[in-house]
């Protein structure tokens, strides 16, 4: 159980165009996902909490406006990477928890690798 | 972000050693706590977690909390080369949603 599938696994394109990353939870309905980001060798930075039905939550310092959130159901949100550059590259990975309470992890998709040219 | 701070290591241990991983926090009133171990290029998957102070075991996984310390660490018994990956430490804070903040990892290398 607590199956979090994230698509495309890959994407490469070019500076100014937008891409759209689709996270679902499989076998849960998740009210609130959240999407990291991290860049090579370094850690998972958490970009922004989706709520579903609702505005996303975004973290000091990552730009609403660039990075797009959609929850519109409870098993479906997205990220969309606005006008891309060169230095948006980087592992795009999106989770969700499927129980409430403090032993409950987080369950993550498999993750976005971005390469913008 | 809320502070997670972990040796980046390289660490190395010998194949059958015990490997020690540590992992300090900023925010006191943190609830619970995580470990994720990522292979390269993969998404972290969950080794286990703790809430109480002391110590919880899982097979050849121990993991460790001090609260008064703000201190957490995982210890992995009988090291396998399979175990060579990088440890995620994922600190849940209080008065927050269900987001985790995550440490900056600590790669371990098991040798055989």
């Amino acid at each position: 159980g607590a199956v979090v599938s994230q698509h495309p696994s890959r994407v490469i394109c070019k500076s100014g165009t937008s891409v759209k990353i689709e996270c679902r939870s499989l076998d849960f309905q998740a009210t609130t996902m959240f999407w990291y980001r991290q860049f090579p060798k370094k850690s998972l930075m958490l970009m922004a909490t989706s709520n579903e039905g609702s505005k996303a939550t975004y973290e000091q310092g990552v730009e609403k406006d660039k990075f797009l959130i959609n929850h519109a159901s409870l098993t479906l949100s997205t990220l969309t990477v606005t006008s891309a550059h060169p230095e948006d590259s980087s592992f795009y990975i999106c989770s969700a928890r499927n129980l409430p309470g403090l032993g409950s992890p987080l369950h993550f998709g498999n993750g976005t690798r971005l390469t913008v040219t | 972000q809320k502070e997670v701070e972990q040796n980046s290591g390289p660490l190395s241990v010998p194949e059958g050693a015990i490997a020690s991983l540590n992992c300090t926090y900023s925010d006191r009133g943190s609830q619970s706590f995580f470990w994720y171990r990522q292979y390269s290029g993969k998404s972290p998957e969950l080794i286990m977690f703790i809430y109480s102070n002391g110590d919880k075991e899982d097979g050849r996984f121990t993991a460790q909390l001090n609260k008064a310390s703000q201190y957490v660490s995982l210890l992995i018994r009988d090291s396998q080369p399979s175990d060579s990956a990088t440890y995620l430490c994922a600190v849940r804070p209080q008065g927050t949603g269900n987001q985790f903040y995550f440490g900056t990892g600590t790669s371990l290398t098991v040798i055989p």
